[in-house]
């Protein structure tokens, strides 16, 4: 089982409209939860953390549900500018003695179409 | 504010020959830093990471080695580059294991 997964897309949607997407985990322990964007052939960015509680920022909403192991991020009134690749972050725990860090997903590509 | 430098933005170079590609942070000190590599229209492959000087981490076998001389310097190098070495070259920092990474801009690196 891959150890944080999302939907590759493309995920085309009209500007205005509303669209969610989610990431699963593998390791019901994790803790830190992450959503990056990353524009064609820039490096990612940080776009927010995702709490426990779920937190909002602007048009943009992150939820965690840890009993299903996945989090969401909702876009609402989508901009043309919201047309990005959208990765997945989480801290996936090594017991074998691997890296102990951030494990990023292979991200979900969004259009918006004008 | 803590800022991220990372250079060349472009890099050509053929078969054989070797790399060194360097990335600095500044505003900080004792920083998490990383290299990945991004192929085309892939996710990100973590190479190394390293939680201070002298001290780095490799995740996969590979023909690169990474170097931190200095707190807030992280060098990647290869002797000989192969074909399979092209790709988009992040350094990231971040404040500890599970903090979230900040990102250099990158570097194109293409085998000829």
């Amino acid at each position: 089982r891959k150890e944080v997964e999302q939907d590759p897309g493309p995920f085309n949607v009209p500007e205005g409209a509303t669209v969610a997407f989610n990431c699963t985990y593998s390791n019901s322990a994790s803790q830190s939860f992450f959503w990056y964007r990353q524009d064609c052939r820039k490096e990612p960015k940080l776009l927010m953390s995702v709490y426990s509680s779920g937190n909002e920022d602007g048009r943009f909403t992150a939820q965690l549900n840890r009993a299903s192991q996945y989090i969401s991020l909702l876009i609402r009134d989508s901009k043309l500018s919201d047309s990005a690749t959208y990765l997945c972050v989480v801290n996936i725990l090594d017991a074998g003695g691997g890296a102990d860090g951030l494990t990023f997903g292979k991200g979900t590509h969004l259009i918006i179409q004008p | 504010s803590q800022t991220i430098h990372q250079w060349p933005a472009t890099l050509v170079q053929p078969v054989g020959s070797p790399l060194s590609l360097e990335c600095t942070v500044e505003g900080t000190s004792n920083p998490n830093l990383y290299w990945y590599r991004q192929a085309a229209g892939r996710g990100l492959q973590l190479l190394f990471y390293s939680v201070g000087i002298g001290q780095i981490s490799s995740e996969v076998p590979q023909n690169l080695s990474a170097s931190r001389p200095q707190d807030r310097q992280f060098i990647l190098s290869s002797k000989k580059l192969l074909l399979s070495d092209s790709g988009f070259y992040l350094c990231a920092w971040s404040q500890g294991a599970y903090q979230p990474q900040h990102f250099g801009d990158g570097t194109r690196l293409s085998i000829l």
